[in-house]
C-alpha cells in the first residue's frame, strides 16, 4: 500500500459529461501530480500541485483542470468528455516538488466513456 | 521534451534466471531514473531510483547502473522468482516532470 488513495475507483460516464476524481496524498507528501495511462499513449504526465500551487504542466488538455486544496488533498476535473478520455488516471505524491523526487502511485480512478 | 525509450517490451524468463531491461533517454539533463512494477489493477510501485551522480545501486536482487555519457539505464533482477511477473516501467525525470518508457511484460516461468 503506498499510502495515496484515489477514489472511485471506476467511473463510468456518456460523452460530454464532467467528471471529478480525487487524490490523498501519502501523509507528510506536499506535492501531487496526476498521470493518465492508456493503451496508446502509455504512461502521461498531466499536471503537478505543490503546497495548494501548480508547479508543472504536461499534456493536459484545456477540457482537464486540477486543484489541490489545503488540506492537500487534489482533485482532476474532466469535462466535455470524449471516447477518447477512458483511460487509468493515477495520482502520484512527494515529499517535495522536485523532478528528482521519489513519486508513490496510488492504484487509479478507471474511466470509461460511452 | 524527454524522449524515454525501453527495451523489450516483453521478456520470458524461466524461474531463478536474470532479467535485464534497458531504457534510453535523449535529454542530457535528466538528473533521475526510477523504475516502477505495474501489477494488474494496481498502479506503479516504485521499486528502485538511481541519481545521475551515481553509476550504480543495489537493493536485494533488483540492480540498477546508469550511464550518463551513453544516456542509458538498465534495470538487472536477479534469481527471478513468479512473483516479479508484471509490467516494469524505467522513467526519466527533468524540470518537475517523470517521462516513462513503454513498458516491459516480465513473464517468470516455473
Amino acid at each position: 500500500d503506498s499510502g495515496v488513495t484515489q477514489t472511485p475507483k471506476h467511473l463510468i460516464t456518456a460523452t460530454g459529461q464532467r467528471v471529478t476524481l480525487r487524490c490523498s496524498p501519502r501523509s507528510g507528501d506536499l506535492s501531487v501530480y496526476w498521470y493518465q495511462q492508456s493503451l496508446d499513449q502509455g504512461l502521461q504526465f498531466l499536471i503537478q500541485y505543490y503546497n495548494g500551487e501548480e508547479r508543472a504542466k504536461g499534456n493536459i488538455l484545456e477540457r482537464f483542470s486540477a486543484q489541490q486544496f489545503p488540506d492537500l488533498h487534489s482533485e482532476l476535473n474532466l469535462s466535455s468528455l470524449e471516447l477518447g478520455d477512458s483511460a487509468l488516471y493515477f495520482c502520484a505524491s512527494s515529499v517535495a516538488p522536485g523532478g528528482n523526487q521519489p513519486q508513490h502511485f496510488g492504484d487509479g480512478t478507471r474511466l470509461s466513456i460511452l | 521534451g524527454e524522449n524515454v525509450e525501453q527495451h523489450p517490451s516483453t521478456l520470458s524468463v524461466q524461474e531463478g534466471d536474470s532479467a535485464v531491461i534497458k531504457c534510453t533517454y535523449s535529454d542530457s539533463a535528466s538528473n533521475y531514473f526510477p523504475w516502477y512494477k505495474q501489477e494488474l489493477g494496481k498502479g506503479p510501485q516504485l521499486i528502485i531510483d538511481i541519481r545521475s551522480n551515481v553509476g550504480e545501486k543495489k537493493d536485494q536482487r533488483i540492480a540498477v547502473t546508469l550511464n550518463k555519457t551513453a544516456k542509458h539505464f538498465s534495470l538487472h533482477i536477479t534469481e527471478t522468482q513468479p512473483e516479479d511477473s508484471a509490467v516494469y516501467f524505467c522513467a526519466a525525470s527533468i524540470d518537475y516532470k517523470l517521462s516513462f518508457g513503454a513498458g516491459t511484460t516480465v513473464t517468470v516461468r516455473a
